[in-house]
């Protein structure tokens, strides 16, 4: 079972609509937890972290669930540039040994 | 203004060749690693340094030697070269210290085509 499983996609959503994408985890000593967004043929940069308390950024909403192991972020009113892949990312953090495992990705394309 | 470069952007090389490739960031980091993103697009870490002392090694081929000379640097040089070894190689760094959710910025990215 690989750490960090994602749906590869890919998702086709029109302009406007709202998009939300989920991600589990296996280990449960996994510290924390990221939403990255990979442009084709460009390097993975952060989009946001993830806390238990769930947090927002303008459309972009993440929510972790650590008695599920689940990760999910939702995107409102999704725009063209929303266009990418969303690479869910587990952080296993023991000092020292600091460890990033990303999700294969999912692939999102904002249709007009 | 690049906070994390790479050279070079691509390589097309002859299998069983050596070759190296270079990053450098100017974020004042302490910590900077090595990713491999295969043709599934799938990205895993090899290597991560601190303060120039290798922390992680990710069962990578022993065909792959990171070097950090500073902290500011981390190279990869990769003997023996296998059709295999065609992929990105991401380089990216990060502050340590016990606020584990420190973003890692990420290189550009250096194509590495084996032929």
């Amino acid at each position: 079972r690989k750490e960090v499983e994602q749906d590869p996609g890919p998702f086709n959503v029109p302009e406007g609509a709202t998009v939300a994408f989920n991600c589990t985890y296996s280990n449960s000593a996994s510290q924390s937890f990221f939403w990255y967004r990979q442009d084709c043929r460009k390097e993975p940069k952060l989009l946001m972290s993830v806390y238990s308390s769930g947090n927002e950024d303008g459309r972009f909403t993440a929510q972790l669930n650590r008695a599920s192991q689940y990760i999910s972020l939702l995107i409102r009113d999704s725009k063209l540039s929303d266009s990418a892949t969303y690479l869910c990312v587990v952080n296993r953090a023991n000092f020292g040994n600091e460890k990033l495992t990303f999700g294969t990705g999912t692939r999102l394309t904002i249709i007009p | 203004d690049t906070a994390v470069s790479q050279t070079p952007k691509y390589l097309v090389t002859q299998m069983g060749n050596d070759k190296s490739i270079k990053c450098e960031q100017n974020l004042g980091h302490d910590t900077m690693y090595w990713y491999k993103q295969d043709s599934k697009k799938f990205l895993k870490i090899m290597f991560s340094y601190n303060n120039k002392e290798l922390i992680i090694n990710e069962t990578v081929p022993n065909r792959f030697s990171p070097k950090s000379p500073d902290k500011a640097h981390l190279n990869l040089h990769i003997n023996s070269l296998e059709l295999g070894d065609s992929a990105v190689y991401f380089c990216a760094s990060r502050t340590s210290g016990e606020n584990w959710g420190e973003t890692q910025y990420f290189g550009p990215g250096t194509r590495l085509l084996v032929l």
